[in-house]
């Protein structure tokens, strides 16, 4: 069966360090790649999506990146990360082409920049 | 679409009674939906979905119901527990694309 991993699943950085956060997915191959931010009690955005290796898609301009440096592997990043940057990171993955079916969330990342 | 920036609508219910939480969505390209439940501090966990080419499907305690014409959905939830506490999004698709658009969520409180 698949499954989706993120780590770490809390994590506290000043103000202007950087950030990395990473996200694999076991038991598939070539799957669609995708980092989430969820504020305190808000919903979902969509921060980059990826379809494979080296692709990535950007939907919100902002002091972030993605990268995707192997099949099933998707990183987030930043090189200096500002308080705005603070909130609920969330990896997902689906089967590769256009089925959703099978989309499916990772636990999270609780991210806090002071 | 997405309305990350608005806070969250809340339904509270009393442990037994049944839920009801609605989402409209817009497209009406839209033909696969489903419904999330997050629990705090958690990632949104599959609850279930449904195809346009119906109207109803059960799970276990939990009903979708799609009703095409007005373009709503609703998660029903039977005998409603504590253990149901969490926010819950619905999400839609249209065939081809594979990023599936969020509902804003509902936050569900349940009361002993």
């Amino acid at each position: 069966s698949q499954t989706i991993h993120q780590w770490p699943a809390t994590l506290v950085q000043p103000v202007g360090s950087p950030l990395s956060l990473e996200c694999t997915v076991e038991g598939t191959s070539n799957p669609n790649l995708y980092w989430y931010r969820q504020a305190a009690g808000r919903g979902l955005q969509l921060l980059f999506y990826s379809v494979g290796i080296g692709q990535i898609s950007s939907e919100v301009p902002q002091n972030l990146s993605a990268s995707r440096p192997q099949d099933r592997q998707f990183i987030l990043s930043s090189k200096k990360l500002l308080l705005s940057d603070s909130g609920f990171y969330l990896c997902a993955w689906s089967v590769a082409g256009g089925d959703v079916s099978g989309y499916t969330f990772g636990s999270g990342t609780r991210l806090t920049v002071v | 679409g997405e309305s990350v920036g608005l806070h969250l609508p809340t339904l509270s219910v009393q442990e037994g009674d049944n839920s009801i939480i609605n989402c409209a969505y817009s497209n009406s390209a839209s033909d696969y939906f489903i419904w999330y439940k997050q629990e705090s501090g958690k990632g949104p966990q599959f609850i279930i979905d449904i195809r346009s080419n119906m109207d109803k499907r059960q799970g276990q305690r939990v009903t979708v119901l799609l009703n095409k014409t007005v373009k709503h959905l609703s998660l029903q939830i039977a005998a409603t527990q504590p253990g149901d506490s969490a926010v819950y999004f619905c999400a839609e698709n249209s065939g081809g694309s594979y990023i599936p658009t969020f509902g804003r969520g509902t936050s569900l409180i349940v009361h002993p």
